[in-house]
């Protein structure tokens, strides 16, 4: 089993339709929770992150955390072409000591929103 | 303007060569980290560093060397002992002991033939 699993994708929605980004995570310890985004040939721009269970929004973007379910999540409302990207969900396990910061990365879900 | 710094942007080797990749921040950050990814995948830890003069093994250090003399730098050299150095490397900082986020520089594309 992989560390942190994500929805395969690719996923495609229609321009204002809500994306839903999801991520599984095997260490029951892990700490904190982070989504960044890829565009093509760039590197990864850190959105959102989490640290406590339930609901954090930021303008469009709502991350969701269930740590009982060793689930995260990631809204995009409204999406818009230029959403369109990979989608990279980060987990700083609770192995290595506090202040080690190790993340683990997801393979990445291509989004695509057509107009 | 304060931020992360890696230099090239592109680089290209021949088998057997050493190269060295730069990575330079004046964002103050303690720890950074250097990472590959390869085409369809997601990011792996090649070494970290939290403080000066100290760095540690992630979990692909094989065939990479890295150094931290200063806090604003830690460059990486990727060594003919890596027997698929062809990637996309992507250097990253992080503030503090507190904060865990993690600040990725623009990356460097090494190809290799």
């Amino acid at each position: 089993q992989k560390e942190v699993e994500q929805n395969s994708g690719p996923l495609s929605v229609p321009e204002g339709a809500i994306a839903s980004l999801n991520c599984t995570y095997s260490d029951r310890g892990s700490q904190s929770f982070f989504w960044y985004r890829q565009y093509s040939g760039k590197s990864p721009e850190l959105i959102m992150f989490i640290y406590s269970n339930g609901d954090k929004e930021d303008g469009r973007f709502t991350a969701q955390l269930n740590k009982a379910s060793q689930y995260v999540s990631l809204l995009i409302r409204d999406s818009q072409p230029s959403d369109s990207a990979t989608y990279l969900c980060a987990v700083r396990s609770s192995a290595g000591g506090t202040s080690y910061g190790k993340l683990t990365f997801g393979q990445g879900t291509i989004l695509t929103v057509h107009p | 303007d304060g931020g992360i710094t890696q230099s090239p942007k592109y680089l290209f080797r021949k088998e057997g060569q050493n190269v060295t990749l730069s990575c330079e921040q004046n964002l103050n950050h303690d720890a950074m980290y250097w990472y590959r990814q390869d085409p369809g995948q997601g990011l792996r830890l090649i070494y970290y560093s939290q403080i000066v003069n100290d760095f540690q093994k992630g979990d692909i250090a094989e065939g990479y060397s890295v150094s931290r003399e200063k806090k604003e730098s830690f460059p990486l050299t990727v060594t003919s002992a890596q027997k698929n150095p062809t990637a996309f490397y992507l250097c990253a900082s992080r503030p503090g002991t507190i904060n865990y986020e993690q600040y990725f520089g623009p990356g460097t594309r090494l190809t290799v033939t």
